[in-house]
């Protein structure tokens, strides 16, 4: 069953306006979550996750268990943010399940 | 240091071949996570390892995946009698502590595998 959504495939903003990546998830009890980020010919690596409530290279994530969303937010996106991101969640059975990944463009 | 390292970085195999896939994880780490990574879709989990036992293997499409770490370090992804639905990338986890402590996990490139 798909625990985490990710209505966005591809998202193309510029250069210093906000981009905010949507994540929706579905499970009743208390997730983890994570945003995971894959730059052009690197390895996936952590962004952040819900539990650290810090900001990582501007982006901030906000858990919001009444909706069920983890959406990423920037205010001023920048070229280097052009990334695959992939929302991640992760319930009590420890396995990470991810979503389909948006592809972010920032145009200059 | 050195992060996880797989290889090989690419894979051709015809219909039928048998694979193996070799996963290094950061020296230490207790876990190991392996993930298939079909095109346009993030990482689904296959199998789960702390130091040498296979705690879960829930994730395995089918009795042709296999997947061992013998000493508790390096780890192989065996696939048998490879059929085009298996052409994905593989991709290998490593994480410091057992998956209870939830320690981020570190991923490796990851293997491009094509069935022809």
């Amino acid at each position: 069953a798909q625990r985490v959504t990710q209505p966005e495939k591809l998202l193309s903003v510029f250069k210093g306006a906000p981009v905010e990546l949507k994540c929706n998830y579905s499970y009743s009890g208390s997730p983890e979550l994570f945003w995971y980020v894959q730059y052009s010919r690197q390895r996936l690596q952590l962004l952040l996750r819900h539990i650290s409530r810090e900001s990582i290279k501007g982006f901030t994530a906000d858990l919001n268990k009444g909706e069920t969303s983890f959406h990423l937010k920037k205010p001023f996106a920048q070229e280097e943010d052009s990334a695959m991101y992939y929302c991640a969640f992760r319930s009590n059975d420890y396995k990470l399940s991810f979503g389909a990944g948006t592809t972010v463009t920032v145009r200059a | 240091g050195a992060g996880v390292s797989q290889s090989p970085r690419y894979k051709v195999a015809k219909r039928g071949q048998d694979v193996a896939l070799r996963c290094d994880p950061i020296s230490g780490h207790v876990s190991l996570f392996w993930y298939q990574q079909a095109l346009g879709q993030g990482p689904e989990f296959l199998t789960y390892f702390q130091n040498e036992a296979q705690l879960d293997k829930s994730g395995l499409p089918s009795d042709r995946f296999f997947a061992e770490r013998p000493e508790g370090s390096v780890s192989t992804l065996k696939i048998q009698r490879t059929q085009q639905e298996d052409s994905a990338v593989y991709l290998c986890a490593s994480s410091q502590r057992a998956l209870i402590y939830s320690s981020e996990q570190y991923f490796g490139p990851g293997t491009r595998l094509t069935v022809t």
